[in-house]
């Protein structure tokens, strides 16, 4: 069954110290990785989507990449803002459902 | 442009009843999925609605059902209620027209069962 692994499930980092986040998958052929932002209580809010191996999405600090096994989530020089919990989802060949880890909780200290 | 929106914010029931939740899809959009998040847990895939029909369903029982209405709106009705049930319950809608087909979110609806 497709599977969506995230880790580490929590990271606080000091403002301005740069880190990755990480989002291992297995699916039966990807059609799309998707990352989402979620505050606490509220709903998740899309950030990107990658359709395939070596592609690349940039917004403001947050970069994701893609390889054939995972996706990773770099954020470069956070700021507190951008503490919430960082969500990753693969959408297989069975295309009508999306898979979603578990997340990772970004606390970012000021 | 409104987004997602769903009713009510915070619902409180007791263990056997009946709820019904309430999705109001992005403009332009005409696919509705709803999803069960346990807190600290990613959202669960419950089913998804495309055309007034359930299009493909996650591991739900039956006590979980919906309905998609011609204006693209849809419900999550649940059954005979479970303190299990507890959680935050999200509506996504999203666009067939779009090649990723990513989902919206809304701010969902939070269950409380006692």
């Amino acid at each position: 069954e497709d599977q969506v692994t995230q880790s580490p499930e929590a990271l606080r980092l000091q403002e301005g110290e740069s880190s990755s986040l990480n989002c291992s998958y297995t699916v039966s052929g990807l059609r799309g990785l998707f990352w989402y932002r979620q505050d606490p209580g509220k709903g998740p809010e899309f950030l990107f989507t990658l359709y395939s191996a070596g592609e690349e999405k940039e917004k403001e600090r947050l970069k994701a990449t893609l390889t054939k096994k995972e996706s990773f989530l770099h954020i470069t020089a956070p700021k507190p803002e951008d503490s919430a919990t960082y969500l990753c989802a693969v959408k297989g060949n069975n295309f009508n459902k999306f898979y979603f880890g578990s997340g990772t909780k970004l606390n970012v200290k000021p | 442009d409104a987004g997602v929106t769903q009713s009510p914010t915070h619902l409180i029931k007791t263990r056997g009843q009946q709820v019904t939740l309430r999705c109001s899809p992005k403009s332009g959009h005409d696919t509705v999925s709803w999803y069960q998040q346990a807190l600290g847990q990613g959202p669960q895939f419950i089913f998804q609605y495309y055309e007034e029909e359930e299009r493909q369903r996650g591991n739900f029982p039956d006590r979980f059902s919906g309905h998609q209405f011609p204006n693209y709106s849809s419900e999550l009705n649940v059954n005979a209620l479970l303190l299990g049930d507890s959680a935050l319950y999200l509506c996504a809608s999203s666009s067939t027209d779009r090649p990723g087909q990513e989902q919206y979110f809304g701010p969902g609806t939070r269950l409380t069962v006692t």
